[in-house]
């Protein structure tokens, strides 16, 4: 079965530093992978998601993620964070089968 | 176009009363989700719809729970009776069918069962 390992249950960054999320992943079987963020009182939405085509996959917002298989990892990282960054991500991994298990969540808070 | 709808956004109730979530997916969508969502974890997986086939109840806990997805559009998910342990955001998602398509996902119904 597929788990989802994310490193980290709360990180605080500065404006305009780097923010790098960890996630680790097993899986079985060639994975899906997925990141979605979740605002405050809102529903979780898809920020970038890894299908087996190119291994650096870009999303919205200016986030991208980087599927490493030797290190089972597809880690999320954005060069400049902005105060809107502030939300919880989830990393998400599916065998394709559907069947999404999500991480725990980590927190992003962004300082002035 | 509207996303996934999901009613009532709060609800407090006893325990052993019953309870009861509604969900209206994005219009086509014929993939439907049930997840809950405990405080601090990630969402889980309680049941999945092909149109109006429960495809995947495997993690639902059906001494307590059940679900319903009629005519394959809106669906009802019930608790009765409710456990202290049931409080949790309970979140319905839709998608598109096909494999790794991405999950849209309502605001959720924060449970509270006192």
């Amino acid at each position: 079965a597929q788990s989802v390992t994310q490193l980290g249950s709360h990180v605080s960054v500065s404006e305009g530093a780097l923010v790098l999320l960890r996630c680790n992943y097993s899986s079985s079987v060639p994975p899906y992978l997925f990141w979605y963020v979740q605002y405050p009182n809102q529903g979780l939405q898809l920020l970038l998601k890894y299908t087996s085509a190119a291994t650096l996959v870009k999303g919205i917002n200016g986030f991208e993620a980087e599927f490493k298989k030797s290190e089972t990892s597809f880690h999320l990282t954005k060069p400049s964070a902005h105060m809107s960054d502030a939300a919880e991500y989830f990393c998400a991994v599916s065998e394709g089968d559907y069947k999404l298990s999500f991480g725990a969540g980590t927190t992003v808070t962004v300082r002035a | 176009e509207a996303g996934v709808v999901q009613s009532p956004r709060y609800k407090i109730i006893e325990k052993k009363q019953p309870v009861a979530f509604w969900c209206n997916p994005i219009s086509g969508h014929n993939t439907l989700y049930w997840y809950r969502q405990n405080l601090g974890q990630g969402p889980e997986l309680l049941i999945r719809y092909e149109n109006e086939e429960a495809v995947d109840d495997s993690q639902l806990p059906k001494d307590r729970f059940s679900a319903e997805r009629l005519k394959g559009v809106d669906s009802t998910l019930k608790i009765q009776p409710a456990e202290l342990g049931d409080s949790a955001v309970y979140l319905c998602a839709s998608s598109s069918t096909g494999l790794g398509e991405k999950l849209f996902f309502g605001s959720g119904t924060q449970l509270s069962v006192l």
